[in-house]
């Protein structure tokens, strides 16, 4: 089973930032967050990842609360290219990684 | 394009028959995975190579499939009496050494009818 919990799906205005939530409550020290999406038809997408601080790249934002239960990803100016089912995983490498069903992530014109 | 690349794109069978599909990793990558998606699922962990070496298998993994990858590069992914339950996207992904993010194919797409 998967270790993080996502809601199934979400929508957001063109334009807004799109704030993606996930659960991990049982995640191991070892283990890193890993945010990957899916744009329909193509193979997943890496976006970002952190252990304990926030990370920011050219796609998005991670947000790990303190205890690392939980975090946001963030999409800050959302386009309808944005569209997509965005994956958060829990993973250290000496591991598989499990994928959930992810958060199906509408952007609305 | 330098991704990694898969082919066929979209292979449809019939039950019984042997399929094969390639992936060809990006170039210096030295893991190489394998994954299988079904329609409304995420991709599910099949096997992973480092370098020539298949270091896991996921008991998803029948004896009916088998993977390789000969020369530490490209891989094959065969699948022997294809069923039914088969139909799905067979998705292959690559990492560079010392670098855990994945880079994934478009996937193939197998029907069998």
């Amino acid at each position: 089973d998967a270790k993080t919990t996502q809601p199934t799906s979400m929508d957001c205005a063109e334009g807004r930032a799109a704030n993606l939530p996930c659960n991990h409550s049982t995640i191991s020290g070892n283990e890193y967050v890993y945010w990957y999406r899916q744009i329909h038809s193509q193979g997943p997408q890496y976006i970002i990842h952190g252990l304990k601080n926030n990370e920011t790249n050219e796609m998005a934002s991670l947000i790990i609360t303190e205890d690392r239960k939980s975090s946001t990803l963030i999409l800050p100016h959302a386009t309808l290219r944005d569209t997509a089912v965005y994956y958060c995983i829990a993973w250290n490498r000496d591991d598989k990684i499990i994928f959930g069903k992810g958060t199906r992530l509408h952007i609305l014109p | 394009d330098t991704g990694v690349s898969q082919n066929p794109r979209h292979k449809i069978t019939k039950r019984g028959q042997n399929v094969t599909f390639r992936c060809d990793p990006i170039s210096e990558h030295n893991r190489l995975y394998w994954y299988r998606q079904t329609l409304g699922q995420g991709p599910e962990f099949l096997t992973y190579f480092q370098n020539e070496a298949q270091l896991e298998k996921s008991r998803l993994l029948s004896d009916r499939f088998s993977a390789e990858r000969p020369k530490g590069s490209f891989s094959t992914l065969e699948i022997q009496r294809t069923e039914q339950g088969d139909s799905a996207m067979y998705l292959c992904a690559s990492s560079f050494p010392g670098e855990d993010k994945q880079y994934f194919g478009p996937g193939t797409r197998l029907t069998v009818t």
